[in-house]
């Protein structure tokens, strides 16, 4: 069965701090991992990662993937309160027109 | 361009009854998905449809729920007789093309129901 793990499920730092998103995947015919930020309403998008080892920046946002490893990692530098919200990750199934999520990670930041 | 919209927002329904959620695509965008939140979880996929069509209701539960989009009008997400397990948030995004991996999928704000 397709799985996508996230760690940690929770996470509570002060505003400043950096902080790393883990996701893991394990996916029969895998062809690109989202990242999305999910506040009180829809989840919004981030970042595609198709390729192996190519960082995505977004301001102090940055994720990469490691395709042999099966992971991906979210990176938020400098964190401010309005970070504070659930990441999702999911897994884009080559062929199958849906998405594969995590569970998500709960991130709070603490001014 | 108005993105994804779906209503009600939130739906409140007594055990028994029944739940329509609808869900209008973008502008131009032919094929709708439906994803389920149960609470402190991420979102689970549900059913894939093009107009008139349902390509795969792989995630469907095989009673009570049922999906369709009409040649004209929202897609609509219908459960019937409703239990306290179905409350959730059902979230639709669409796309242009059945290619998804070409393009992030992006999603509604939902619709948040409740079974009392």
């Amino acid at each position: 069965e397709d799985k996508v793990v996230q760690s940690p499920l929770s996470l509570v730092v002060h505003e400043g701090d950096t902080v790393t998103l883990n996701c893991s995947y394990e996916v029969t015919n895998f062809r690109s991992l989202l990242w999305y930020k999910q506040e009180k309403k829809a989840p919004t998008f981030l970042f595609m990662l198709t390729s192996s080892g190519i960082e995505k920046k977004s301001g102090r946002l940055s994720s990469i993937l490691d395709k042999k490893e099966l992971f991906s990692i979210l990176n938020i530098t400098a964190t401010q309160t309005g970070d504070s919200a659930v990441y999702l990750c999911a897994a884009i199934i080559q062929g199958a027109q849906k998405l594969v999520f995590g569970q998500g990670t709960r991130l709070t930041i603490n001014p | 361009n108005a993105g994804v919209m779906q209503n009600p927002r939130h739906l409140v329904r007594r055990r028994g009854q029944e739940a329509r959620l609808r869900c209008s695509p973008m502008k131009g965008h032919s094929h709708v998905y439906w994803y389920r939140q149960l609470p402190e979880e991420g979102l689970k996929f549900m059913v894939y449809l093009q107009k008139e069509n349902i390509i795969d209701e792989s995630g469907m539960p095989k009673e009570r729920f049922s999906a369709e989009f009409p040649k004209e009008g929202p897609s609509i997400l219908r459960i019937q007789q409703v239990v306290r397990g179905d409350s959730a948030a059902y979230f639709c995004a669409s796309s242009p093309m059945a290619e998804t991996y070409n393009s992030p999928l992006h999603f509604g704000n939902g619709t948040r129901l409740t079974v009392t």
